[in-house]
């Protein structure tokens, strides 16, 4: 069946480097991926999307890529800071997307001083 | 502020016992979603609903009942039937259509 999973559940990086969080997705189907944060104890919040039709899309600090021969996708995040800590998931709209996003198993970002 | 309301944030719970949760929104949305978060699990899709009055099951509904009687409000009741009901509960709303989801805050349910 469709699904979409993270390559690691835990990536630790020294503050001021570069992270990037990987993600794969079983369904060639799908045409629109999102990523979220999590902090401890909140709900994910939205960081940015990018549909099938794009490779690259950047945001503040934050640039996704999108590699649809390889149905992988990943997640970097410039200067990482200790505010960046938390767990990040991928999620995708697999299958037609009849129910919604397909959500990985996130990754836990952790920043070391 | 708009958003979704998530109550209560922490609950206790006895075995045998009947549960619901609240979730609000006011961002006027018209679909509504309650996950199931365990350690290393990601999120699992319990019950959603696309419209007042309608709702479906997810992939692990079992156990689990929803109503969706006001477009603002979507509450879960977790049943005695549901064997491992410890977990953290996601609620999350979106307008139709837009598979752009906005969650609360949550609510971590504990059996004792």
């Amino acid at each position: 069946g469709e699904s979409v999973g993270l390559h690691l559940p835990t990536l630790s990086v020294q503050e001021g480097d570069n992270s990037i969080i990987n993600c794969a997705y079983s369904n060639s189907a799908s045409d629109y991926f999102i990523w979220y944060k999590q902090e401890s104890g909140k709900g994910p919040q939205f960081i940015i999307d990018i549909r099938s039709n794009m490779d690259k899309r950047q945001g503040q600090r934050v640039t996704v890529l999108l590699n649809k021969t390889v149905k992988h996708l990943s997640l970097q995040i410039a200067a990482t800071q200790p505010g960046d800590s938390a767990v990040y998931f991928c999620a995708g709209l697999l299958g037609g997307g009849a129910d919604g996003l397909t959500f990985g198993k996130g990754t836990h970002l952790i920043i070391q001083p | 502020d708009g958003g979704i309301t998530q109550s209560p944030k922490y609950l206790f719970r006895k075995e045998g016992q009947n549960v619901t949760l609240s979730c609000e929104q006011n961002l006027n949305h018209d679909a509504m979603y309650w996950y199931r978060q365990d350690p290393g699990q990601g999120l699992r899709l319990i019950y959603y609903s696309q419209i007042v009055n309608d709702f479906q099951k997810g992939d692990i509904a079992e156990g689990y009942s929803v109503s969706r009687e006001k477009k603002e409000s979507f509450p879960l009741t977790v049943t005695s039937a549901q064997k491992n009901p410890t977990a953290f509960y996601l609620c999350a709303s979106e307008p139709s259509g837009a598979n752009v989801l906005t969650f609360g805050a949550g609510s971590r349910l504990t059996v004792l």
